[in-house]
């Protein structure tokens, strides 16, 4: 079955510890993306990777890296977080012969 | 760059109804036009698309419109079924840009 895997589903954590949101996808998709989705705002890039090795940052890179070693990886990494990161994270990817993005099932982060 | 408009943000209807979402875009050479259904708990998944070559677009109960002139583009939903109840995003798209998703309208189908 085609996937977008990430994990966690759920976490909650403190402000300034580090942590890394997986994302796997099973599609040989060379375009891979992370966003954020808040109330009123909709979905909102924070940085996509249009194939290994390159990454680039999307409209609200702040406060986030990432890294493309594999096709098939594509991790969101959180430094440093702090409350006004809690939100609900897609990592999400698209072949490169269609325009269909395929989400992952969300992660939801709070940050105390 | 693009901007994307969505009214309305939220949107209730009685079963068997028709609900209508529209989207506003504002970059010309946007040419790609999906909507995403989210339901709870899981990721937006596509349920249909429109190029801007094309007017109008159906599968079953629901079509999507195209007015390249005035860039907006609209959901049309008929027969609304409880499972039909979600959060729907419109996007628009250029080639080589990113995609722009609008903020979202929450469908309620009352039964």
């Amino acid at each position: 079955e085609a996937q977008v895997t990430q994990n966690p589903r759920y976490l909650i954590t403190v402000t300034g510890k580090k942590l890394t949101v997986t994302c796997s996808q099973n599609m040989n998709h060379e375009y891979m993306s992370w966003y954020r989705q808040d109330p009123g705002l909709g979905l909102r890039q924070i940085y996509y990777s249009m194939n290994v090795e390159v990454t680039d940052k999307g409209d609200v890179p702040e406060g986030y890296k990432v890294s493309r070693k594999e096709k098939r990886n594509f991790p969101l990494i959180l430094e440093s977080p702090s409350p006004n990161q809690t939100s609900l994270y897609f990592c999400a990817s698209r072949g490169n012969s269609g325009n269909t993005i395929y989400f992952g099932e969300g992660s939801w982060l709070t940050v105390v | 760059g693009e901007n994307v408009e969505q009214h309305p943000s939220t949107l209730s209807v009685q079963e068997g109804d028709s609900a209508v979402i529209k989207c506003t875009y504002s970059d010309s050479a946007s040419n790609y036009f999906p909507w995403y259904k989210q339901e709870l708990g899981k990721g937006p998944q596509l349920i249909i698309d429109i190029r801007s070559n094309v007017g109008e677009k159906k599968d079953q109960r629901i079509a999507v419109t195209l007015n390249k002139t005035a860039k907006h583009f609209s959901l049309h939903i008929t027969e609304t079924q409880p499972e039909d109840s979600a959060v729907y995003f419109c996007a628009a798209y250029n080639y080589g840009q990113n995609f722009v998703f609008g903020p979202g309208t929450r469908l309620s189908v009352l039964p």
